[in-house]
């Protein structure tokens, strides 16, 4: 089962910030939180990650919070192109690197 | 560079056939994945292959499912025996698997199965 939960809907208007939460409860001292996206017809693509010091880079930016139960994956500048399902995914304490998938959080962003 | 392939991009079988999908990771990734993705439903492990350890086969959903990675680059799913219920979109993915806590899988664009 997926460690995660996500609001199943947002959206927000082109050009605006996009902050899409994510809760993590249970989430243990070693793990990390994992950001990916689908866009329709394609298949995930990677977007960021952290431990427990917020991230940034040419995509977006990743805030955990400081007790590590929840993040918020924030698009400064969505574009229509950011239409997607994006993905939250805590990393699987196991000999293999699966990932779990939950049911994401689904993005419009509008014109 | 190159990402990861997956051929073919569709396949349509008949109920109670054999089929082969392919993936060709990225070069020099030595972690190799697959999932499946029913139609409206999240994505769903199958299998993960790491260098030449024995692969981790916990996702498959049955034993008509088999995977092989020969020389540690290409991969090939078999689903004997297909059934309606097999119908998705099979994905791979490659990892570099440089630090053992972290890691980004890349993502090829899948094969869509469907079967009649």
């Amino acid at each position: 089962d997926a460690k995660t939960t996500q609001p199943p809907s947002m959206d927000c208007a082109e050009g605006r910030a996009a902050n899409l939460p994510c809760n993590h409860s249970t989430i243990s001292g070693n793990e990390y939180v994992y950001w990916y996206r689908q866009i329709h017809s394609q298949g995930p693509q990677y977007i960021i990650h952290g431990l427990k010091n917020n991230e940034t880079n040419e995509m977006a930016s990743l805030i955990i919070t400081e007790d590590r139960k929840s993040s918020t994956l924030i698009l400064p500048h969505a574009t229509l192109r950011d239409t997607a399902v994006y993905y939250c995914i805590v990393s699987v304490m196991d000999s293999s690197y699966k990932l779990i998938f939950g049911s994401g959080t689904r993005l419009l962003v509008r014109p | 560079g190159a990402g990861v392939s997956q051929s073919p991009s569709n396949k349509v079988t008949e109920k109670g056939k054999d089929v082969e999908l392919r993936c060709d990771p990225i070069s020099g990734h030595t972690a190799l994945y697959w999932y499946r993705q029913s139609l409206g439903q999240g994505l769903e492990f199958l299998i993960y292959f790491q260098g030449n350890s024995a692969p981790d086969k916990s996702g498959l959903p049955s034993d008509r499912f088999s995977a092989e990675r020969t020389g540690g680059s290409v991969s090939t799913l078999t689903i004997q025996r297909t059934q309606q219920e097999d119908s998705a979109v099979y994905l791979c993915a490659s990892s570099p698997v440089s630090r053992l806590e972290a890691y980004e899988q890349y993502f090829g664009p899948g094969t869509r199965l469907t079967v009649t």
